[in-house]
C-alpha cells in the first residue's frame, strides 16, 4: 500500500507565478520528508527536506510546509522559472526493518511555461 | 568523476543473458542503495548496503543479486531477465550507515533497462 501519494501527475505554471506541489503520506511514524527534482535521463536530485519538529523549512525560492495533523507537506516555489520544469518527488523517512528507509511518491511533472 | 555514477546508462538485454549494472559513489559515504523505477510508479527499494553489509532485501526476486566489494562499489548482476524487469534502476548512497537516522539520499543517474 502506498504510503505517499502525490495525487497531482502533473502542473502546469507561467513563468514567474507560485508552483505549489502537494504531497500526502499516511504513516504516523515517518518524521522526516524531502522533496527531489528529475529531469530526464538523470537521478533525482535532492532539493529540500523538512523535519518534523519544524513545519516550514525555506531555501531561496523553495519553501517547504508541513502539516502534521492533516498529513501533508507542499512545496512551494516562487518566482517560477523555466528551468524548474521537471518531475518533482516527495519522499519521507519512516523506521523499516532496517531502520530509516525513504518512501517515494509517484512524482509531479511541473511545466512553467514563459 | 564526482557524486554518483552509473554504468552502462542503457542496456538491452534478452531473457537468457547475464549481466552487470556498476554504481560508484565518489562522495565517501556509508550506505549504497539499489531502485528500481518503473513507468507510472513510485521508486521501489530493492536493497540496502550499510558499511558493505547488506541490511534489507525487500522481496526482490533472486534474478537480481547485489553485490557491494567495497564502500564505493556497488554492483547489479542480472540473469534470465523478464520484460516485466524493464525499468530504470537508480543507485544512491547517503552519509551515514543506512538506517542510523534520517539521512539525505543523492542519486546517480540510472541505468535504463530493456528486457526483450
Amino acid at each position: 500500500d502506498q504510503q505517499v501519494k502525490q495525487n497531482s501527475p502533473s502542473l502546469s505554471v507561467q513563468e514567474g507565478r507560485i508552483s505549489i506541489l502537494n504531497c500526502d503520506y499516511t504513516n504516523s511514524m515517518f518524521d522526516y520528508f524531502l522533496w527531489y527534482k528529475k529531469y530526464p535521463a538523470e537521478g533525482p536530485t535532492f532539493l529540500i527536506s523538512i523535519s518534523s519538529i519544524k513545519d516550514k523549512n525555506e531555501d531561496g525560492r523553495f519553501t517547504v510546509f508541513l502539516n502534521k495533523s492533516a498529513k501533508h507537506l507542499s512545496l512551494h516555489i516562487v518566482p517560477s522559472q523555466p528551468g524548474d520544469s521537471a518531475v518533482y518527488f516527495c519522499a519521507a523517512s519512516g523506521v523499516s526493518n532496517s531502520g530509516y528507509a525513504l518512501n517515494f511518491g509517484k512524482g509531479t511533472s511541473l511545466l512553467v511555461t514563459p | 568523476e564526482t557524486g554518483v555514477t552509473q554504468t552502462p546508462r542503457h542496456l538491452v538485454m534478452g531473457m537468457t543473458n547475464k549481466k552487470s549494472l556498476k554504481c560508484e559513489q565518489h562522495l565517501g559515504h556509508n550506505a549504497m542503495y539499489w531502485y528500481k523505477q518503473s513507468a507510472k510508479k513510485p521508486l521501489e527499494l530493492m536493497f540496502v548496503y550499510s558499511l558493505e553489509e547488506r541490511v534489507e532485501n525487500n522481496s526482490v526476486p533472486s534474478r537480481f543479486s547485489p553485490e557491494c566489494p567495497n564502500s564505493s562499489h556497488l554492483f547489479l548482476h542480472l540473469h534470465t531477465l523478464q520484460p516485466e524487469d524493464s525499468a530504470l534502476y537508480l543507485c544512491a548512497s547517503s552519509q551515514d550507515p543506512a538506517g542510523s537516522k534520517r539521512d539525505t539520499q543523492y542519486f546517480g543517474p540510472g541505468t535504463r533497462l530493456t528486457v526483450l
